[in-house]
């Protein structure tokens, strides 16, 4: 089964930062890797997919990067509503595996 | 695109459950779907994934031999047949339509709680 390492486990920035998250694999999964956001309360939503493409709807200021086993979701410049946890996900392997979370929190 | 989970609740440990998923807004026959689920206050695992005719599943070790996938594509339902449930699998359980193995749509979730 192929781990994913997310860190770290909490970010604390404010407003208007830039923000970057990090997910590392056991194994490469080459570019099959998304991240998904989850506010309280609510279901995920996806952000990216194949590591660097936006989901429909996601605006520009959340980006992604990497391939093989290291990875990174990048949020250019914090709104409030961007202030959730962020979950990587590979889909490389069987089973389908998710990071542990970042939460990321208002300073 | 909507997903609309039902069935969950309260069940004793080593009882059945069955969750149901009804789906719209997309043609449901043409696409896999999936189960994800979420225990209190930790992360989300994967659980089980459907192809698009129902002949290809794959399950978690965690419930395989104990949970078990389904659908009917006449009906846009998806369902999980839960038995023999122990307090770990208490959990919210997530129906999702899976795309290339990624999960882009969600629904509300369904809690299952495994207490006696």
């Amino acid at each position: 089964e192929i781990v994913l390492t997310q860190s770290p486990a909490t970010l604390s920035l404010s407003p208007g930062e830039r923000a970057t998250l990090s997910c590392r694999a056991s194994q490469s999964v080459r570019n099959f890797l998304a991240w998904y956001q989850q506010k309280p309360g609510q279901a995920p939503s996806l952000l990216i997919y194949d590591a660097s493409n936006r989901a429909t709807g996601i605006p520009a200021t959340f980006s992604g990067s990497g391939s093989g086993t290291d990875f990174t979701l990048t949020i250019s410049s914090l709104e409030p509503e961007d202030f959730a946890v962020y979950y990587c996900q590979q889909r490389s392997d069987w089973p389908y595996t998710f990071g542990q979370g970042t939460k990321l929190e208002i300073k | 695109v909507q997903l609309v989970e039902s069935g969950g609740g309260l069940v004793q440990p080593g009882g059945s459950l069955r969750l149901s998923c009804a789906a719209s807004g997309f043609t449901f026959r043409s696409y896999w779907m999936s189960w994800v689920r979420q225990a209190p206050g930790k992360g989300l695992e994967w659980v089980a994934h459907i192809k698009q005719d129902g002949r290809e599943k794959y399950h978690a070790d965690s419930v395989k031999g104990r949970f078990t996938i389904s659908r009917d594509n006449a009906k846009n339902s998806l369902y999980l047949q839960m038995d023999s449930l122990r307090a770990e699998d208490t959990a919210v359980y997530y129906c999702a339509r899976a795309i290339t193995g990624y999960f882009f749509d969600w629904g509300q979730g369904t809690l299952v709680t495994v207490s006696s």
